[in-house]
């Protein structure tokens, strides 16, 4: 199992560009959440979805937009990048009774 | 909104003593409380959680305590070593929604 697989590993944007932030989890789970990690502001979080075709947004969705087509993939949209979104990038997934939460090992961005 | 609130935000303790991480939540519906662990440059790790319908659950040298009344629960080290040292972060959720709302994190440093 590769558990949860994010790419790239590094981005550096211009402000107004879009790109798309990858994460893709082998262990079938059904939830799946992106959260941004900021200096002081710990983990927070951006969308999820509890399983294919459903999301909902988190503590802060401006800016960012989802898709959950199948159980495995969840994308990351960035429609006009914003040096605000300068931050970490985690994607998570759980689907187990115990709860837990499986990170990617996480995407770096940085919006020039 | 849910909020979670983690206290201290940076911790330094010298090997061998104990450290303790407090975090408050909002949401009285908060029944699944995990802690993570995150390593310099690393993803963030389960390393210990407690369900609302426990008081107290120890593993080793960490245990978490939870007081369901005051909306309070804490992480408590026993005999630091310099691989504890790390950022903590602890978070809240309900059962089943799998939204889980993180603290700001602590940055624990253990003193050789």
């Amino acid at each position: 199992n590769a558990g949860v697989t994010q790419t790239p590993k590094f981005q550096v944007l211009k402000t107004g560009q879009s790109m798309t932030l990858q994460c893709a989890q082998d262990m079938n789970h059904e939830y799946m959440s992106w959260y941004r990690q900021d200096p002081g502001m710990g983990l927070r979080l951006i969308h999820y979805s509890v399983g294919a075709g459903i999301t909902d947004q988190g503590e802060v969705p401006n800016g960012y937009n989802v898709s959950r087509s199948t159980t495995e993939d969840f994308p990351l949209r960035l429609l006009s990048a914003a040096p605000s979104q300068t931050s970490v990038y985690f994607c998570a997934s759980t689907g187990g009774s115990t709860g837990e939460l499986f990170f990617g090992e996480g995407s770096r961005l940085t919006v020039l | 909104g849910e909020n979670v609130e983690q206290h201290p935000s940076t911790l330094s303790v010298q090997e061998g003593d104990s450290a303790v991480i407090k975090c408050t939540y909002s949401d009285s519906a908060s029944n699944y409380f995990p802690w993570y662990k995150q390593e310099l440059g690393k993803r963030p790790q389960l390393i210990i959680d407690i369900r609302s319908n426990v008081g107290e659950k120890k593993d080793q040298r960490i245990a978490v305590t939870l007081n369901k009344t005051a909306k309070h629960f804490s992480l408590h080290i026993t005999e630091t070593q310099p691989e504890d040292s790390a950022v903590y972060f602890c978070a809240a959720s309900r059962s089943g929604t799998y939204k889980y709302i993180f603290g700001t994190g602590t940055r624990l440093k253990v003193l050789a």
